[in-house]
């Protein structure tokens, strides 16, 4: 399977706790995007890679989170102190770059966090 | 700011029963209108995308068509196994802005 690939699929954690996810995108693709997935809602954008470039944050993107592309390949979004709020599915996904045909935007099947 | 609303939230189609499912956008400066399918607990799986206008796309029993400000996903002749939660999505940068999706439940 050539795809995008996440790690953990689940995550329980106690409040307070940190959490660690991990996302191998597809290999040639140089753009990485991370996003996040709460019940009966679209996904929302967190973050943008290109290669090891953090280009772009959303203003969800507390200072509780980070994310790191060493090398531009795979990706990890850490989450220190998590709270309740933060349980959701975190999806990464991976694009080629380049023209509007190229960037199409490929998932992963997600991180289903649950803080208790 | 880019807005995308999806309609209905929800449909329920028997098997046969063909419909079509509506993708509601303003943006500034579109980079494509995504149409993707997301089955329960798993990631978003692209279906197609639409660049301009008058634009159509066909996949099986899918077919996307665009304005310049809305898009449509018809549905011709669905099955049961057509179950699941399509989302519309828009690039106006590199992030894509989804819609809440609309919940399809085909039964037999």
């Amino acid at each position: 399977d050539t795809g995008v690939s996440q790690n953990p699929r689940h995550k329980i954690t106690k409040r307070g706790q940190n959490v660690t996810f991990r996302c191998d995108p597809i290999s040639e693709h140089n753009r990485l995007y991370w996003y996040r997935q709460t019940l009966g809602q679209g996904p929302e954008f967190l973050t943008y890679f290109q290669n090891e470039a953090q280009l772009e944050k959303s203003r969800l993107l507390s200072d509780r989170f980070s994310a790191e592309r060493p090398k531009g390949s795979f990706s990890t979004l850490e989450i220190q102190r998590t709270e309740q709020g933060d349980s959701a599915m975190y999806l990464c996904a991976s694009s080629l770059g380049g023209g509007l045909a190229k960037n199409i935007q490929y998932f992963g099947a997600g991180t289903r966090l649950s803080v208790l | 700011e880019d807005q995308v609303t999806q309609s209905p939230e929800a449909l329920r189609l028997q098997e046969g029963e063909s419909s079509s499912l509506n993708c509601s956008y303003t943006v500034s400066g579109l980079r494509g209108l995504f149409w993707y399918r997301q089955d329960p607990g798993k990631g978003p799986e692209f279906l197609f995308t639409l660049y301009s206008a008058g634009e159509e796309k066909e996949k099986e029993r899918l077919k996307a068509t665009i304005t310049k400000k809305e898009s449509f996903l018809h549905i011709t002749a669905p099955k049961p196994e057509d179950s699941a939660t399509y989302l519309c999505a828009v690039g106006s940068g590199y992030a894509l802005n989804f819609g809440k999706g609309t919940s399809l439940l085909v039964t037999p």
